[in-house]
């Protein structure tokens, strides 16, 4: 199946740094990937929708100038965590489709201290 | 708004056992319905997709139903090893790719 491969697979940094996290479509191209975030013993939640070449759409409640998405070409999406306070940490999550269904990355587990 | 609700929340059973796992989504305009695996602190795996067409998907000891009128989904896993403890989830998409999760249910096969 389609591979989706997810850097770093964990982060830890101080509090008010900047955190990055690529998601790349490895056999694929992605014209559409999403992000998902997971607090643990909860299920994943979707924060937004990032298209190739136009600006991601944001789901209710996510702060779009805190957590920034680039997605500039068909195989790499990325999410950045601006100005991170510990409530931020979380399991990050990207996922594409192709005509299989989504593949997923391996995740980013991002600690904030 | 879809909602995706997975019972039991917790599962225990011991090795040999047949497992079912049940899931249900409140609007039945649905894509497909997929079933992941996750072990802790990773990420997920697909285990089955079902078309909206489809009434069922096997892949070995996994055979995954969907009721799409009913809003129901249940997986089956017969033959449970200790390898199969993780946490399953279901998830529905929409006719925009959109995935929606159930909470998911935490399998532990005792050996």
């Amino acid at each position: 199946g389609a591979v989706v491969s997810q850097h770093p697979s964990w982060v830890i940094c101080k509090s008010g740094t900047s955190v990055k996290i690529e998601c790349r479509s490895l056999d694929f191209q992605a014209t559409t990937m999403f992000w998902y975030r997971q607090f643990p013993k909860q299920s994943l939640m979707l924060m937004a929708t990032s298209n190739e070449g136009s600006k991601a759409t944001y789901e209710q409640g996510v702060e779009k100038d805190k957590f920034l998405i680039n997605h500039a070409s068909l195989t790499l999406s990325t999410l950045t965590v601006t100005s991170a306070h510990p409530e931020d940490s979380s399991f990050y999550i990207c996922s594409a489709r192709d005509m299989a269904g989504a593949f997923f990355g391996q995740g980013t587990r991002l600690t904030v201290v | 708004k879809q909602e995706v609700t997975q019972i039991p929340a917790a599962l225990s059973v011991p090795e040999g056992e047949n497992l079912v796992l049940n899931c249900s989504f409140t609007d039945s305009a649905i894509y497909n319905l997929q079933w992941f695996r996750q072990d802790p602190g990773k990420g997920l795996t697909s285990l089955l997709l079902i078309q909206s067409s489809q009434r069922e998907q096997t892949s070995g000891r996994l055979n995954a139903s969907l009721d799409k009128s009913s809003g129901r989904s249940t997986l089956y896993i017969a033959a449970s090893q200790p390898g199969d403890s993780a946490t399953y989830l279901c998830a529905v998409t929409d006719s925009w790719g959109k995935l929606q999760f159930g909470a998911g249910t935490q399998v532990v096969v005792t050996p």
